[in-house]
């Protein structure tokens, strides 16, 4: 089956402090993959997206890129913010919308001024 | 309203009770979706719906659980006789079109069976 695995969190960082968030996945075709984030007392909103294979997403200084080879989409930013405190979500869809999304088991994120 | 809206918030009820929560999508989304979260874990599909077309509750993890969606815009999801192992947070969330992979979510229902 499909399945997507994070890093455990919770991570804590200074800000300006480098992030990566660990993300791998299973799946059974060439799925698109994607990580979602949600702010506290908001719902699940979509950071970025790759749909193949070395495609990088990339919004808001986030970035990951999409590694067939490792079957891996971590999540990465050069200098966090206080605000990009969230939980973090990897998410991978075989049929290439938001149909059917596995989810990983999220990552809380905590940025301290 | 802007977003994906979702009622209750928050619900506790007592084993065995029935309990309906809303889903208000984005206006003009055709596609809707309902996730359950429990705790520790990540969001599992339940069902999805789109247009007028059936809808696929390959997700839904038992009869007790059924969703509808009138008119094509809001939809309720129904857990009859609840039981412990129900208690999540239930979130919907809609998009623009079937193939479009930005979905918008809401911000859930915490459901809590006592």
């Amino acid at each position: 089956g499909n399945s997507v695995t994070q890093m455990e969190g919770p991570v804590t960082l200074s800000e300006e402090a480098f992030l990566t968030i660990n993300c791998t996945y299973t799946a059974t075709g060439y799925p698109s993959l994607f990580w979602y984030v949600q702010y506290p007392g908001e719902g699940l909103q979509l950071l970025l997206k790759a749909t193949k294979a070395d495609d990088k997403g990339s919004n808001k200084g986030f970035e990951a890129t999409y590694r067939k080879e490792t079957t891996s989409f971590h999540l990465e930013k050069g200098s966090v913010q206080v605000s990009d405190s969230a939980v973090y979500f990897c998410a991978l869809s075989l049929s290439g919308s938001a149909r059917q999304l596995t989810f990983g088991s999220g990552t809380q994120l905590t940025v301290l001024p | 309203g802007a977003g994906v809206s979702q009622s209750p918030s928050n619900k506790v009820t007592e084993k065995g009770k029935d309990v309906e929560l809303r889903c208000d999508p984005i206006s003009g989304h055709t596609a809707l979706y309902w996730y359950r979260q429990s705790l520790g874990q990540g969001l599992e599909f339940l069902i999805y719906f789109q247009g007028n077309s059936a809808p696929d509750k390959s997700g839904l993890p038992s009869d007790r659980f059924s969703a509808e969606r009138t008119g094509g815009s809001v939809s309720t999801l129904t857990i009859q006789r609840t039981q412990q192992e129900d208690s999540a947070v239930y979130l919907c969330a809609s998009s623009l079109v079937t193939g479009s992979t930005e979905a918008f979510f809401g911000q859930g229902t915490r459901l809590t069976v006592v």
